[in-house]
């Protein structure tokens, strides 16, 4: 079965700073993982993935993450923090070869709060 | 507490025909989200509901499809003259508060 968790339920950074949110994993085969954040009253948006490829996704909003194959580890990473950035940010994952067929599984959520 | 729950779990439908799938959130809570989620693609959001009210119906299609949460009852996504191309797993997820969200094991459709 796959699984994701997020161990921080909150993460709290001063503006400007770098910030991270992390996210391990766990399936059968290799991962199609995902990131996503939720604004307050919005739904998920998509923030970007990893399918294959360069280590180092890139996505929206200047966000990153580093898939890392040995740690099973997704973590979320931005260089430099904004308020704006502060929202509840949820990690996912596939496993294409396991019994879940194309069905995401969710982290419990981590709430960044940036400060100025 | 049981969690959110979501039937069918699995939908077979031919083209042309109606798809309805239904999501009853967890007890107390009164916001509901709607995701379809394509082959080899994340979650996109569809559509955001609190009893009797859309909320944010901005990942919608503009035909075919349409949700309801009324005040008794589950919430439903509806889906008119399904095409090959609605083929998707969705997913429904609630909130108590329109913020953290809680995800239903999804509804995966396939249309013949």
């Amino acid at each position: 079965a796959q699984s994701v968790a997020q161990p921080e339920d909150q993460v709290n950074v001063a503006e400007g700073n770098p910030l991270t949110v992390k996210c391990t994993y766990s399936v059968s085969g290799n991962p199609y993982l995902f990131w996503y954040v939720q604004y307050p009253n919005r739904g998920l948006q998509f923030l970007l993935k990893y399918i294959t490829g360069d280590n180092l996704v890139k996505g929206s909003y200047g966000f990153e993450a580093e898939f890392n194959k040995s740690q099973t580890s997704f973590h979320l990473k931005k260089p430099s923090a904004l308020v704006s950035d502060s929202a509840l940010y949820f990690c996912a994952v596939r496993d294409p070869g396991g019994n879940a067929g194309n069905m995401l599984t969710f982290g419990g959520g981590t709430r960044l709060m940036v400060k100025p | 507490n049981a969690g959110v729950m979501q039937n069918p779990r699995h939908l077979v439908r031919r083209r042309g025909q109606e798809a309805r799938l239904r999501c009853s959130p967890m007890k107390g809570h009164s916001h509901v989200y709607w995701y379809r989620q394509l082959p080899e693609e994340g979650l996109k959001f569809m559509v955001y509901l609190q009893k009797e009210n859309i909320i944010d119906e901005s990942g919608m299609p503009k035909e075919r499809f349409s949700a309801e949460f009324p005040k008794e009852g589950p919430s439903i996504l509806r889906i008119q003259q399904v095409v090959r191309g609605d083929s998707a797993a969705y997913f429904c997820a609630s909130s108590p508060n329109g913020y953290g969200q809680y995800f239903g094991p999804g509804t995966r459709l396939t249309v013949t």
